[in-house]
C-alpha cells in the first residue's frame, strides 16, 4: 500500500538537544497525525493537524501542516530520555477515511 | 484521548489453528475499525477496514478468506486468523474512529505461530 515518505529514517542525538522530523506526500491530505510508538505497544497519538498552515504545539512538541497539505513537520524541543521511540506521521482525508502511515523515525538518545 | 483495548497482547498458537484478536473502544463509539500488521522495524500496513454492521473493505493482496474481521456492534471488532501458518507471525495493530478525524490505537497483539 502506498505509504508516506518520512524522513529521517533514524536519529542518533543526545539528551537536550532540539529534534526535527517531516513527511511529504504525493496526495493531498485533509488531517495530518503525529504518532509516537514504543517497542511492543500500539501507536499514541501526540498532534493532529486539521489545517493547511495550522501550527500546534503539545507540551515540548510542535507539528506544522504544510501550507501545501503535502506535508507536515514535527519538532521536539529539549529532547530527554523518554523521548525515545518510533514516530510516525499519518495523512487521512478526514472522517473515519483510513490513514495512511509514514516510514517512521527511530529516535534516539546516546548517552 | 480516547481508550482502545486490544486483546489479548500476546498468543502463541499451533500451526493451522485460528486465533481471534478482539478490539474493543471503551469510552467511545467506533463507527469505523482498521486492522493493520507490522513487521519488525516497519511501518503499520493497513489490512482491512470495517464498518459497524457491514462486511469490511480489505487491502490489496490481505485475502479476507484468511484474516476475517467482524463488527458486529460499535464498540468490538475482532479479527480472526484462520489455519495460522508461521508467516502469518506479526504484530497486529487494530485502531478505531468516532468521526472525529483521529483514531486512536489499541495496544497491539504480538502473534507467534509455531
Amino acid at each position: 500500500g502506498q505509504q508516506l515518505n518520512q524522513s529521517p529514517q533514524s536519529m542518533f542525538i543526545q539528551e537536550g538537544e532540539d529534534v526535527s522530523m517531516n513527511c511529504t506526500s504525493s496526495s493531498i491530505f485533509n488531517t495530518w497525525l503525529w504518532y509516537k510508538q514504543d517497542p511492543g505497544e500500539g501507536p499514541v497519538l501526540l498532534i493532529a493537524l486539521y489545517k493547511a498552515g495550522e501550527l500546534t504545539s503539545n507540551g515540548r512538541l510542535t507539528a506544522q501542516f504544510g501550507i501545501t497539505r503535502k506535508d507536515s513537520f514535527l519538532n521536539i524541543s529539549a529532547s530527554i530520555p523518554s523521548d525515545v521511540g518510533i514516530y510516525f506521521c499519518a495523512g487521512s482525508s478526514g472522517g473515519n477515511e483510513k490513514l495512511t502511515f509514514g516510514t517512521g523515525t527511530r529516535l534516539t538518545i546516546i548517552p | 484521548g480516547a481508550v482502545v483495548s486490544q486483546h489479548p497482547s500476546r498468543v502463541i498458537c499451533k500451526s493451522g489453528t485460528s486465533v481471534k484478536i478482539e478490539c474493543r473502544s471503551l469510552d467511545f463509539q467506533a463507527t469505523t475499525m482498521f486492522w493493520y500488521r507490522q513487521f519488525p522495524k516497519q511501518s503499520l500496513m493497513l489490512m482491512a477496514t470495517s464498518n459497524e454492521g457491514s462486511k469490511a473493505t480489505y487491502e490489496q493482496g490481505v485475502e479476507k478468506d484468511k484474516f476475517l474481521i467482524n463488527h458486529a456492534s460499535l464498540t468490538l471488532s475482532t479479527l480472526t486468523v484462520t489455519s495460522a501458518h508461521p508467516e502469518d507471525s506479526s504484530f497486529y495493530i487494530c485502531s478505531a474512529s468516532g468521526g472525529s478525524r483521529v483514531a486512536f490505537f489499541g495496544q497491539g497483539t504480538r502473534l507467534t505461530v509455531v
